[in-house]
């Protein structure tokens, strides 16, 4: 049972530059998200899911996009990276529809580290 | 809309007790969530309060009151290894915001031997 797992942990970017950085969670979680953290800021939403194939928008969406193909999988893109992308990507689930209790606690995955040059 | 409001610094020492406090104004509210995030790590559970009062787990307490819009968070015997940012999270009541959390900006606690 790894939890949440995220790829990469470190990536480099030139401006322009496009990526994708991968979510996978195994405890079958029906809730998905995207954090940005950084210093000063606390966590702050940028898309999330609660289900299979649906995907909205939290407080920071802009220059990112998101999908859910897979209810295990969430994917966070940047289409045309900017330095102001330069931060600590949080991915986190929630919500087990099939484990008997109703629990909003979120898992976090371990981060990714972002660096846009 | 959600506001929450913890202190940005606290220093405490080893042994000692500490009260992280924490008060948030929102639209709907369904319950409050302390997590611990040591530097350059993933933030991780500590508490879940939904009802007033306090709840105990080992050297963690957390208290809530629903009508002030108040939460702490207390720190007994304090270690070195508590040193941390301390992120208070609340949940609102269902609709369309249902499973999403509001952080706070987090308090970061230092301990001094």
């Amino acid at each position: 049972n790894a939890g949440v797992t995220q790829t990469p942990k470190f990536r480099v970017l030139k401006t322009g530059q496009s990526m994708t950085l991968l979510c996978a969670q195994d405890m079958n979680h029906e809730y998905m998200y995207w954090y940005r953290q950084d210093p000063g800021m606390g966590l702050r939403l940028i898309h999330y899911s609660v289900g299979e194939g649906t995907t909205a928008k939290g407080e920071v969406p802009d220059g990112y996009n998101v999908s859910r193909l897979k209810k295990q999988n969430f994917l966070l893109g940047l289409e045309s990276a900017a330095p102001s992308q330069t931060s600590v990507y949080f991915c986190a689930s929630s919500y087990s529809a099939t484990s008997g209790s109703i629990s909003y606690e979120q898992y976090f995955g371990p981060g990714t580290r972002l660096t846009v040059t | 809309g959600q506001n929450i409001d913890q202190p940005t610094e606290m220093t405490a020492t080893e042994g000692a007790i500490v009260q992280i406090n924490c008060t948030y104004q929102t639209s709907g509210f369904n319950g409050l969530f302390w997590y611990q995030q040591h530097a350059g790590e993933a933030p991780t559970f500590l508490s879940y309060n939904v009802l007033d009062g306090l709840e105990e787990k080992g050297r963690f307490s957390s208290f809530l009151s629903r009508s002030k819009g108040y939460s702490y968070l207390l720190l007994k015997e304090l270690q070195m290894k508590d040193s941390a940012s301390y992120l208070c999270a609340v949940t609102p009541r269902g609709g369309s915001t249902l499973g999403r959390l509001y952080f706070g900006r987090g308090t970061q606690l230092t301990v001094w031997p």
